[in-house]
């Protein structure tokens, strides 16, 4: 597609409940990031994939964040029992090549995620 | 570890002035990038500017300008005559160079909300 795209581009959950995010990178691109940006914040990496493989998970905040990519193309971001502290927006981006420097990323709209 | 500080929380100007959005970082990296991203109220963030650490020469685009000093830690982000079409929030940030030697994190500072009124 042109642009890299996020579904949904809102939800919500009650606590204790499970959430998928979606990220359609750009076609073509071989690098895929995911941020959590919170209220007020500026972004905070989360993972980084390179086609399938997630080389980078240290952002992840615990072990009920767990990130994939197993195509190499479409990535899913999934959150389990969902706390308040998770309420954030989630932005993919993607990038040409390997790591990012020389080819920039290029950032979705985001997911809003409410936990209530 | 690597920090970024954009001390303006937020910044109201009237239309035509010129602005100017503060970006100081922490770095013991020798190699790193520097890059301005625009936040406007739909969500995504749109890559405004690349800067190289062996790269201080000050750029230009448009009514946009960088001034990078090293010598500071410091990258400064000029608007000149300012638009409405600029309010926005703005995001200073840092390349992270991993053990690996690769550098595709990035660190962001909290980003400065500019208001242009009409």
């Amino acid at each position: 597609g042109a642009g890299v795209s996020q579904s949904p581009r809102y939800k919500v959950a009650k606590r204790g409940q499970d959430v998928a995010l979606r990220c359609d990178p750009i076609s073509g691109h071989v690098s895929l990031f995911w941020y959590q940006q919170a209220l007020g914040q500026g972004p905070e990496f989360l993972t980084y994939f390179q086609n399938e493989a997630q080389l980078d998970k240290s952002g992840l905040p615990s072990d009920r964040f767990f990130a994939e990519r197993p195509e190499g193309s479409v990535s899913t971001l999934k959150i389990q029992r969902t706390q308040q502290e998770d309420s954030a927006v989630y932005l993919c981006a993607s990038s040409l090549g390997p790591g990012a420097l020389n080819y920039g990323y290029t950032f979705g709209s985001g997911t809003r995620l409410t936990v209530v | 570890a690597q920090k970024v500080t954009q001390a303006q929380t937020e910044i109201s100007v009237v239309e035509k002035e010129d602005v100017t959005l503060d970006c100081v970082y922490e770095t013991r990296d020798t190699t790193y990038y520097l890059f301005w991203y625009k936040q406007p109220p739909s969500g995504e963030l749109v890559f405004l500017i690349r800067r190289n650490s062996f790269d201080e020469q000050n750029e230009i685009s448009g009514r946009y300008s960088w001034n990078f000093q090293k010598s500071t830690s410091s990258f400064n982000f000029t608007i000149t005559a300012s638009q409405v079409v600029d309010s926005a929030v703005y995001f200073c940030a840092l390349s992270e160079t991993n053990s690996g030697g690769s550098n595709y994190k990035l660190t962001f500072g909290k980003g400065t909300l500019l208001t242009v009124n009409p």
